[in-house]
């Protein structure tokens, strides 16, 4: 079975400061991870994964498989962040049946 | 709007009714999921379709939930008995085929509130 962690609830910083959003999971195969983010009033929406090495929004995110982590940065945060974020996580080659960790609130003060 | 459209989008029920939701997938995506998501959690995976095949069931689906997908395109998501801990968001989301960048990528709509009394 996988299990996603997000072990912080609310991340509040002001603007411009860096952001890192953790995440760690546990598989027993190959995962592949994703960052969601629900913006006030719209709805869950795919904001990056690992297989893409991209960077969304300023946003980027490493697969360490060596600690088990997906940890979400940004270098200089700015208002518009703010929003609901969630790590989630499907198996390799699976059916994209994605499972979610509970998700932490960023907050951005001017 | 050619989102992920579900309906109706709150819905106030007293403990023992039946209820049913409705999800309208993006026209070209062959996956539609349920997920539920409770005050405080992450959306938790229900059940999913491929074209109108339910490939897989979650646990947490009991024998008072049942999902159906007709012809393929819009689902419905019944609930029967509904007690207090239905009480939730219930999400659907619907995709291409997976493979590749498409993998995880799920379109979700904003969701059907239910709220028992």
């Amino acid at each position: 079975a996988q299990r996603v962690t997000q072990p912080e609830k609310l991340l509040s910083v002001f603007k411009g400061a860096p952001v890192e959003l953790k995440c760690n999971y546990s598989y027993s195969g190959s995962p592949e991870l994703f960052w969601y983010v629900q913006y006030s009033r719209q709805r869950l929406q795919l904001l990056l994964r690992h297989i893409s090495r991209e960077s969304i929004k300023g946003f980027t995110a490493d697969l360490n498989k060596g600690e088990t982590s997906f940890h979400l940065k940004k270098p200089f945060a700015q208002e518009e962040d703010s929003a609901m974020y969630y790590c989630a996580l499907t198996p390799t080659g699976a059916n994209s049946k994605l499972t979610f960790g509970k998700g932490i609130t960023l907050s951005v003060r001017p | 709007d050619t989102g992920v459209s579900q309906n109706p989008r709150h819905k106030i029920t007293k403990r023992g009714q039946n209820v049913t939701f409705r999800c309208d997938p993006i026209s070209e995506h062959n996956r539609l999921y349920w997920y539920r998501q409770t005050l405080g959690q992450g959306p938790e995976f229900l059940t999913y379709f491929q074209n109108e095949a339910q490939l897989e069931k979650s646990r947490l689906l009991s024998d008072r939930f049942s999902a159906e997908r007709p012809k393929g395109s819009f689902s419905t998501l019944e609930i029967q008995r509904t007690e207090q801990g239905d009480s939730a968001m219930y999400l659907c989301a619907s995709s291409l085929p997976t493979g590749g960048k498409r993998t995880g990528e799920l379109f979700f709509g904003e969701g059907s509130r239910l709220t028992v009394l």
